[in-house]
């Protein structure tokens, strides 16, 4: 697509539910990277994926938290039975090479856990 | 480790009035530096970067300086318009094993009034 496209935009659930939020990258982008942005704080890096593999999954904050990717297209981050702490806006970016260093970002979901 | 640090938001500033916003860096070496701006509704977008020490970035009429001395790399433009009003990251690169990985500042929001 024309841009980085993520789904959904905005996401209200339960303590304990599970959620997933989805990532579409630029077609043809080879790196795609998880982000989480919580108010007033700056961006937090959660995964990174080259094609198919993620050999950075540092940031995830714990075992609740999974990502996949496949056919280096769309990735879906997970997170199980959600926290409140978990409230925050899930930000995706993709780019052509792992080292451009210039990353198009989608707009972001939302996440509110209740 | 690598950081970088914003000064706090918000900014909020009149049509054609003079803007700087401050960001200082922390790392070993001379990293290249980045500002991202994200508009409202929007995802995270280059504005402009520096890849070595004393170059100047700029885009849409800002600029910023990589500035070795002060470790700084500050955003200026010399007359703001209602349509900068955003929120402004500034960036830089990981330089561990994973290449586009980026780290962020909170990041500073600007409103401009007519």
């Amino acid at each position: 697509g024309a841009g980085v496209s993520q789904s959904p935009s905005n996401k209200v659930t339960e303590k304990g539910k599970d959620v997933e939020l989805r990532c579409d990258p630029i077609s043809g982008h080879t790196a795609l990277y998880w982000y989480r942005q919580r108010l007033g704080q700056g961006l937090e890096f959660l995964i990174y994926f080259q094609g198919n593999s993620a050999p950075d999954k540092s940031g995830l904050p714990s075992d609740r938290f999974s990502a996949e990717r496949t056919g280096e297209s769309v990735s879906t981050l997970t997170i199980q039975r959600t926290q409140q702490e978990d409230s925050a806006v899930y930000l995706c970016a993709s780019s052509y090479t792992s080292g451009a260093n210039v990353l198009t970002f989608g707009a972001g979901s939302r996440l509110t856990v209740l | 480790g690598d950081s970088v640090t914003q000064m706090e938001g918000p900014v909020t500033l009149s049509e054609e009035a003079f803007l700087t916003i401050n960001c200082t860096y922390t790392a070993t070496g001379y990293p290249s530096l980045f500002w991202y701006v994200q508009y409202p509704g929007e995802g995270l977008q280059l504005l402009l970067k520096a890849t070595k020490a004393d170059d100047k970035g700029s885009n849409k009429g800002f600029e910023a300086t990589y500035r070795k001395e002060t470790t700084s790399f500050h955003l200026e433009k010399g007359s703001v318009q209602v349509s900068d009003s955003a929120v402004y990251f500034c960036a830089l690169p990981d330089r561990g094993s994973t290449l586009g990985r980026l780290y962020f500042g909170r990041g500073t929001q600007l409103t401009v009034w007519p």
